[in-house]
């Protein structure tokens, strides 16, 4: 069965960092690509940073471009999003996601999100 | 960046109705067209994938159609189960794009 499961969200301060992990297991994590999606209070869905399988191609939106370092470690099946500078409007529950398949940009698993408060 | 615009942002309806819930790219995507569904306090969950493709053990009375810049998502008979909050999502072009969410509740 294939888990998600993300841990290091928090309370932080403005300007502060913090940084998110997404433990994969039950596939292969290093044949996948991965992306980070974060959904504010009450809000909708917003696609953060993609990594692809090996970690050579990396994407982010503009909102967090230059703060935000998506990464991956495959021989621990992990993937991180290493967060600086961080504003109030980051405050969001993250999901890490991984996609159904190569080359499709469907995130067919989630994992349960982990929510970050950004607020002094 | 692509905008996508979902309609109607809210829906009310009793079960066993046929409901229909839209989704209007900026420009063209071909197909790549993802739907989800999202309950209360959970994550989303893949529905549609490429538009029309049911991902594996989604129940066939969700549907989805379109094309370039118009799609239309179907529920063909809904269920107690189906209240959720419903996105659209675009996968041609970064950034990925989501559709602004489309409620739905049992009358």
């Amino acid at each position: 069965e294939v888990q998600l499961v993300e841990s290091g969200g928090g309370l932080v301060q403005p300007g502060g960092s913090l940084r998110l992990s997404c433990a994969g297991s039950g596939f292969i994590f290093s044949s996948y690509e991965m992306n980070w999606v974060r959904q504010a209070p009450g809000k909708g869905l917003e696609w953060v940073s993609y990594i692809s399988s090996s970690g050579s191609t990396i994407y982010y939106a503009d909102s967090v471009k230059g703060r935000f370092t998506i990464s991956r470690d495959n021989a621990k099946n992990s993937l991180y999003v290493q967060m600086n500078s961080l504003r109030a409007e980051d405050t969001a529950v993250y999901y890490c996601a991984r996609v159904l398949t190569r080359g499709i940009a469907a995130w067919g698993y989630w994992g349960q999100g982990t929510l970050v408060t950004v607020s002094s | 960046d692509i905008q996508m615009t979902q309609s109607p942002s809210s829906l009310s309806a009793s079960v066993g109705d046929r409901v229909t819930i839209t989704c209007q790219a900026s420009q063209d995507i071909s197909n790549y067209l993802n739907w989800y569904q999202q309950k209360p306090g959970k994550a989303p969950g893949l529905l549609i994938y490429d538009a029309s493709n049911l991902e594996t053990g989604v129940p066939s009375r969700f549907s989805g159609s379109g094309s370039g810049t118009n799609f239309t998502f179907t529920i063909s008979s809904l269920q107690p189960e189906d209240i959720a909050t419903y996105y659209c999502q675009q996968y041609d072009n970064l950034p990925y794009t989501f559709g602004q969410g489309t409620k739905l509740e049992i009358k």
